[in-house]
């Protein structure tokens, strides 16, 4: 039991290039999220998807996308990458609402650098 | 809009100390609250978690307590060790409509000295 996994783990950008996070959870949870952490910041909500086939923004959502490929796994893609998009990502996922304890399980992170 | 504030931003303390990690929420209105550790370089790890409808919940040295009316909780850590070093992050999530979307604080970075 893996938990929550990502890949990759580091990853250097020239401003303008794409790339697509991948996140995947072996606790058959229905829900999960893509956050971003920075310094002084703390972690902001960018998309999340409460359950297989459906997606939503959070708080910080542009220059980002997300596809929920199947109840297991949850990519977020840079289209055209930014400076400011430079940080650590986190994926995450929990049991739907109403389910014991909401708790959310987090992955060990992906360090984006853009130059 | 929810608002999670915790203060101070870091702490020091000798070994063996009992101590007390503070969080406040603007909003009472909130469905649960939880407190995760963060170790350097690594990702979140949820230590306990206070449904709305408890005032505490208890896990080996810790103890996490709530009081909405007041906006309030607090991370107790008995017996502190210098394992316990690390950033403690509560957030919470709100009741109505929210999706399980936490909003978090930005954290208390903790230094146990031996």
């Amino acid at each position: 039991n893996a938990g929550v996994t990502q890949t990759p783990k580091f990853q250097v950008l020239k401003t303008g290039q794409s790339m697509t996070l991948q996140c995947a959870q072996d606790m058959n949870h229905n829900s999960m999220y893509w956050y971003r952490q920075d310094p002084g910041m703390g972690l902001r909500l960018i998309y999340y998807s409460a359950s297989e086939g459906t997606t939503d923004k959070g708080e910080v959502p542009n220059g980002y996308n997300v596809s929920r490929l199947n109840k297991r796994e949850f990519s977020l893609r840079l289209e055209s990458a930014a400076p400011s998009q430079t940080s650590v990502y986190f994926c995450a996922s929990s049991e739907a609402r109403g389910a014991t304890g909401e708790t959310q399980y987090f992955g060990p992170g992906t360090r984006l650098l853009v130059l | 809009k929810q608002e999670v504030t915790q203060i101070p931003a870091a702490l020091s303390v000798p070994e063996g100390e009992n101590l007390v990690l503070n969080c406040s929420f603007t909003d009472s209105a909130i469905y649960n609250l939880q407190w995760f550790r963060q170790d350097p370089g690594k990702g979140l790890t949820s230590l306990l978690l206070i449904q709305s409808s408890q005032r505490e919940q208890t896990s080996g040295r810790l103890n996490a307590s709530l009081d909405k009316s007041s906006g309030r909780s607090t991370l107790y850590i008995a017996a502190s060790q210098p394992g316990d070093s690390a950033t403690y992050l509560c957030a919470v999530i709100p009741s109505a409509g929210a999706n399980s979307k936490l909003t978090f604080g930005k954290g208390i970075t903790l230094s146990v000295r031996p």
